[in-house]
């Protein structure tokens, strides 16, 4: 069982916005901005979409936004398109080891 | 542009041994940590191993499920990380990722990051008699 929680899976129309959440604990999201997103197509290597809970990488959509609250970080997609169907994973700091803690993940889906 | 690729993947019998090499290009390799992650077949991403650089004292930390079995090695030289793979298990059975970061040092500045900022694009392993 992963140390942070996600939902299996979302979804939504193309043109709506979606958001993933991502529940840690006192030990990581809720006391540290070091959270990260990664997107994965089938088949391909995870990207990394956002770091420190609100940054963009060089060259990753607008459309990308990350936010937090209390021990709840979250990544919104807006104005979804046919190609952001993938599975998409939160990663966090973590203050009780020197892991690279990650989510379990949550796909998906354009209607 | 950065590059990492990996190879050394295939197929292995439980309780043999593998290693996976991670070839790096396009950034100065030594001032780098390299990460080992995995994915089973229809799984998630599980964390496997990292290596810090010399500027974090070239230490090593690993999974409890991977720990005592596989050993995670630097050649700063040749721009290579790599993963050992000891008494290998099916439940091993995954595409092996390598990543950069989490941290960095240059010009003996060190810059505790937390994320995995490029991936390779895999190896596949198969543990299976």
């Amino acid at each position: 069982q992963s140390a942070l929680t996600q939902p299996a899976s979302v979804s939504g129309s193309p043109g709506q916005s979606i958001t993933i959440s991502c529940t840690g604990t006192t030990s990581d999201v809720d006391n540290y901005d070091f959270v990260s997103w990664y997107q994965q197509h089938p088949g391909k290597a995870p990207k990394l979409l956002i770091y420190d809970v609100t940054k963009r990488p060089s060259g990753v959509s607008l459309r990308f936004s990350g936010s937090k609250s209390g021990n709840t970080a979250s990544l919104t997609i807006s104005g979804l398109q046919a190609e952001d169907e993938a599975d998409y994973y939160c990663s966090s700091y973590t203050d009780i080891s020197t892991s690279v803690l990650l989510g379990g993940g949550t796909k998906l889906t354009v209607l | 542009e950065v590059q990492l690729v990996e190879s050394g993947g295939g197929l292995a019998q439980p309780g043999r041994s593998l290693r996976l090499s991670c070839t790096a290009s396009g950034f100065t390799f030594g001032d780098y940590t390299l990460t080992w992650v995995r994915q089973a077949p229809g799984k998630g991403l599980e964390w496997v191993a990292l290596i810090r650089g010399k500027g974090f004292g070239m230490t090593t930390d690993y999974a409890a499920s991977v720990k005592g079995r596989f050993t995670i090695s630097r050649d700063d030289s040749k721009s290579v990380a790599y993963l050992h793979m000891d008494n290998l298990k099916s439940e091993d059975t995954a595409v092996y990722y390598c990543a950069r970061g989490p941290g960095f040092c240059i010009g003996g500045v060190c810059h505790r990051e937390y994320y995995l900022d490029y991936w390779g694009q895999g190896t596949v392993v198969t543990v299976s008699s």
